[in-house]
């Protein structure tokens, strides 16, 4: 049962345009989300995150959004620079459930192309 | 900034082996997560650590067990290895101490096992 999901497996962005990454989740009591970045052989590195009681959180080129009544977030990147290409994980998890791990969803491949 | 590290990088071991892979989570970070993520695959949640004590497991075989040390460094111990261990294994750490969304793990460049 896969709770986070992404469905775009991949995708190719021109350089200087915006990327959107988007993200389901299908568990109501997931409250806080986060966005992770993956480059081959490294782990996955913190990008941003989103608080449940908020539907927009920004840093730099990076903005997510959440709509709650949809469970969908997206994260947005602008301008893309060729040094996004990576993998990009959604993760979720719940605040009020102690050390909550995060469930991760498949990812996203994004690849900026110059 | 220190960050987590893992032990080995790279591991390659004959089915039925035992692996162990080690975890030093960044210092003062009290909450040690261990995923497991095949090819091609999301990171699947193993099992996790707060202050010496299991506090969650998840998809964890019963062939693997693991524990947090008096220092807070994990190691993730794997027995009767099979093909299908083959993956990338990750930990993470956290501090629950500190106040805020804990739920902001840091993860190491990960193990790669591969079970020949």
């Amino acid at each position: 049962d896969q709770q986070v999901k992404q469905n775009s497996p991949s995708l190719s962005v021109q350089e200087g345009r915006i990327s959107i990454l988007n993200c389901d989740y299908t568990n109501s009591m997931f409250d806080y989300f986060l966005w992770y970045k993956k480059y081959p052989a490294e782990g996955p590195t913190f990008l941003i995150s989103i608080s449940s009681i908020k539907d927009k959180n920004e840093d730099g080129r990076f903005t997510v959004f959440l709509n709650k009544s949809a469970k969908h977030l997206s994260l947005h990147i602008v301008p893309s620079q060729p040094g996004d290409s990576a993998v990009y994980f959604c993760a979720a998890s719940r605040t009020n459930f102690g050390n909550e791990k995060l469930t991760f969803g498949t990812g996203t491949r994004l690849t900026i192309i110059p | 900034a220190a960050g987590v590290i893992q032990s080995p990088r790279h591991l390659i071991k004959e089915k039925r082996e035992t692996a162990t892979l080690k975890c030093y989570p960044i210092p003062r970070h009290d909450t040690v997560y261990w995923y497991q993520q095949g090819p091609g695959q999301d990171p699947q949640f193993l099992i996790s650590f707060y202050e010496k004590m299991q506090s969650d497991k998840g998809s964890i075989p019963d062939r693997f067990s693991a524990q947090q040390f008096s220092d807070y460094h994990s190691e993730l111990n794997m027995s009767s290895l099979e093909l299908g261990d083959s993956a990338l294994y990750f930990c993470a750490s956290s501090s629950a101490s500190r106040g805020g969304p804990f739920q902001k793990l840091f993860f190491g460049s990960g193990t790669q096992l591969s079970v020949l």
